[in-house]
């Protein structure tokens, strides 16, 4: 069946760019997306990628796809402490019609 | 900007009680989606409905049921509470299939 697999955990020095990494194995997945959930709350949308690009810029987002291997990557330039959070990518899977999650990665960013 | 609202958003109930976790949505959307979020495990779909009165299990529907009386409205249901049902549940509305999730905040229960 369907797939995602992410890191757990990454932690970065504020400033730096911060780069979350994902897998799926659903190759006719039409969009990927990213969440972000902060402490305490729900999942908000941060972006999206349609398959047929392979990158896609939104300020200090930068979301790179490698259709070839299933890799998905969400890159954050010059990190901010309100950049903590848990980033969870997701595939949508043609076979049942829903989002498929990975496990989510904590990105703690240290000051 | 869609707008989805759980009812509660701490909740502790004891062992074996009837729980109900209520969603409403109000931007007309015809999917929605109960999901249970647990460290490590990420998010797993507990139910989903794509109309009023429609239903289907999910990945992990055991110890659960649904009720969708209404479009915007969108209920879980633990018939008898146990303490492996203690996690953070997320409602999640969509326009579509395969379109984009919009969740709420979220209910953080705890069975005690």
């Amino acid at each position: 069946g369907e797939d995602v697999e992410q890191s757990l955990f990454l932690s970065v020095r504020e400033g730096d760019s911060s780069v979350i990494n994902c897998t799926y194995t659903d190759s006719s997945s039409t969009y990927l997306y990213w969440y972000k959930q902060e402490p305490g709350a729900g999942l908000q949308l941060l972006t999206y990628i349609f398959s047929n690009m392979d990158m896609k810029q939104d300020q200090r987002l930068t979301v790179l796809l490698n259709k070839k291997d299933k890799h998905l990557s969400l890159r954050i330039a010059d990190t901010q402490t309100g950049d903590s959070a848990i980033y969870f990518c997701a595939e949508d899977s043609s076979n049942t019609g829903k989002l498929i999650f990975g496990q989510g990665t904590t990105l703690q960013v240290k000051p | 900007d869609v707008k989805v609202t759980q009812s509660s958003r701490y909740l502790v109930k004891r062992t074996g009680e009837k729980v109900f976790l209520e969603c409403v949505q109000d931007m007309d959307h015809e999917n929605m989606f109960w999901y249970r979020q647990d460290p490590g495990l990420g998010l797993r779909l507990i139910y989903f409905s794509y109309d009023v009165k429609m239903k289907e299990k999910g990945d992990i529907p055991e110890g659960y049921s649904v009720s969708r009386e209404k479009k915007e409205r969108f209920s879980l249901i633990l018939e008898s509470a146990s303490t492996n049902q203690t996690s953070m549940y997320l409602c999640a509305t969509s326009e579509g299939f395969n379109e984009k999730l919009f969740f709420g905040s979220g209910t953080q229960l705890s069975v005690l």
